[in-house]
């Protein structure tokens, strides 16, 4: 299994307040991404990146902000915290990003926003 | 992004064999097929990729028709473990290939 952490696991949270996720990998892997999963719409790509201080924005990047300043973690923002915010999040990973590359996940972070 | 659709749900007996059918239509002569699972509580994984041949690895088979606008992974003996939801997805490096895009999934339910 690739080394892929994500924390916290769990979280409760209400609604105007930061929070922070955290995923972290020990692959050294350049490529990072944060996906958003809700039923009904799969899994949603939220922000990716390249490399260190190096992040683009996914089809759902509003209210979230992302930060890498080490290859080994990237950290995504929820500024202030709205309950349509409340989803499974999770990590991924890959070595590359062509058409044949593998991404790797990590075990997810199921966020309540109350 | 090209588009991709699965039944929503299938079911079928542990140990039998199990064909789990993708259309993609406007698939493009650059697009890998590939294939994603998610096990209940757990984030996707891997379980193959291919182009035009038929593909074989440890977890499935993948069989691809010849005019490529339609493929099968196949699970040759399939045990309560692999009840999951299946994932069929394109990917081109023309996009950048940054992402994968899910539809729904089908969902695979085994009975002992």
């Amino acid at each position: 299994d690739a080394g892929i952490t994500q924390s916290p696991r769990h979280k409760v949270t209400e609604t105007g307040t930061p929070v922070t996720l955290r995923c972290h990998q020990t692959e050294n892997h350049r490529y990072m991404y944060w996906y958003r999963q809700d039923p009904g719409h799969g899994l949603r790509l939220i922000h990716y990146s390249y490399g260190v201080k190096d992040t683009d924005k996914g089809e759902v990047s509003d209210g979230y902000s992302v930060s890498r300043s080490k290859t080994e973690d990237f950290l995504l923002t929820l500024e202030s915290a709205t309950s349509s915010q409340t989803s499974v999040y999770f990590c991924a990973i890959s070595e590359w990003v062509t058409s044949t590359d593998t991404q790797y996940f990590g075990p997810g972070t199921r966020l309540t926003v109350l | 992004d090209a588009k991709t659709t699965q039944p929503n749900s299938m079911e079928s007996n542990e140990e039998e064999p199990v064909h789990l059918p993708c259309n993609h239509s406007t698939i493009s002569g650059t697009d890998y097929i590939h294939w994603y699972r998610q096990l209940p509580s757990q984030g996707p994984e891997y379980v193959i990729h291919g182009l035009t041949s038929n593909v074989n690895n440890r977890m499935a088979s993948l069989a691809i028709a010849e005019d490529r606008k339609s493929s099968t992974l196949i699970l040759h003996r399939a045990t309560l473990r692999d009840a999951a939801v299946y994932y069929c997805i394109l990917r081109d490096n023309a996009q950048g290939a940054q992402k994968l895009v899910f539809g729904q999934g089908t969902r695979l339910t085994i009975n002992p």
